[in-house]
């Protein structure tokens, strides 16, 4: 089936940082890809849904000058936490539709100390 | 989307079949009903969708009641890799996009 990959895998960074999550489809393109956002113990959250070559569009509450969101290619949208603080340590998980199933990511996993 | 109802766990002897209920009373006619799981952490997995008919693949079958207002995904033979979140979900396949929104899911446990 399609893969999805999500690289790193798990980052630690100082609060005040800002970390780059990248969301690779690598064996389709994926014109559609889409952020999730998971604390511990509860469900996935969407972000964001991303559209190669156009601005993404976030969701209610979601800041979009804190979390980045750039799709420049049909294989490839990142995700970059600005200016990081503990409370945006979290599990991120990407997805990706090549127009028909979606496919997720491995997640990411954000520790900020 | 229209939302589900899951029991927030369950749990399965391995071997047994896993029968997972999902209500979703509130499902329009062109709304799939999916299921995902996700075993922890990690990122979901695909597990199986319909619209109306049963369907059945390697890994599980999905029963939908005729008035489609309920499902019940079902693991024939469950081992411990089955252990995991099981996430119903409905949403509109437009072929081009699915933006699924995921609920609590049931929490299934698999055990000796």
């Amino acid at each position: 089936g399609a893969v999805v990959s999500q690289h790193p895998s798990w980052v630690i960074c100082k609060s005040g940082t800002s970390v780059k999550i990248e969301c690779r489809s690598l064996d389709f393109q994926a014109t559609t890809m889409f952020w999730y956002r998971q604390f511990p113990k509860q469900s996935l959250m969407l972000m964001a849904t991303s559209n190669e070559g156009s601005k993404a569009t976030y969701e209610q509450g979601v800041e979009k000058d804190k979390f980045l969101i750039n799709h420049a290619s049909l294989t490839l949208s990142t995700l970059t936490v600005t200016s990081a603080h503990p409370e945006d340590s979290s599990f991120y998980i990407c997805s990706a539709t090549n127009g028909g199933e979606l496919f997720f990511g491995e997640g990411s996993r954000l520790t900020v100390l | 989307d229209a939302k589900t109802t899951q029991p927030t766990s369950m749990d399965c002897a391995e071997g047994r079949a896993a029968n997972l209920p999902c209500n979703h009373s509130t499902i329009s006619g062109n709304e799939y009903v999916y299921w995902y799981r996700q075993i922890h952490s990690q990122g979901p997995q695909y597990i199986i969708h319909g619209l109306k008919n049963n369907e059945t693949n390697e890994m599980a079958s999905l029963i939908i009641t005729e008035d489609r207002k309920s499902s019940t995904l079902i693991l024939p033979h469950a081992t411990l890799r089955d252990t995991a979140v099981y996430y119903c979900i409905v949403d509109i396949n437009t072929g081009t996009a699915s933006k699924l929104t995921f609920g609590t899911g049931t929490r299934l446990q698999v055990t000796l």
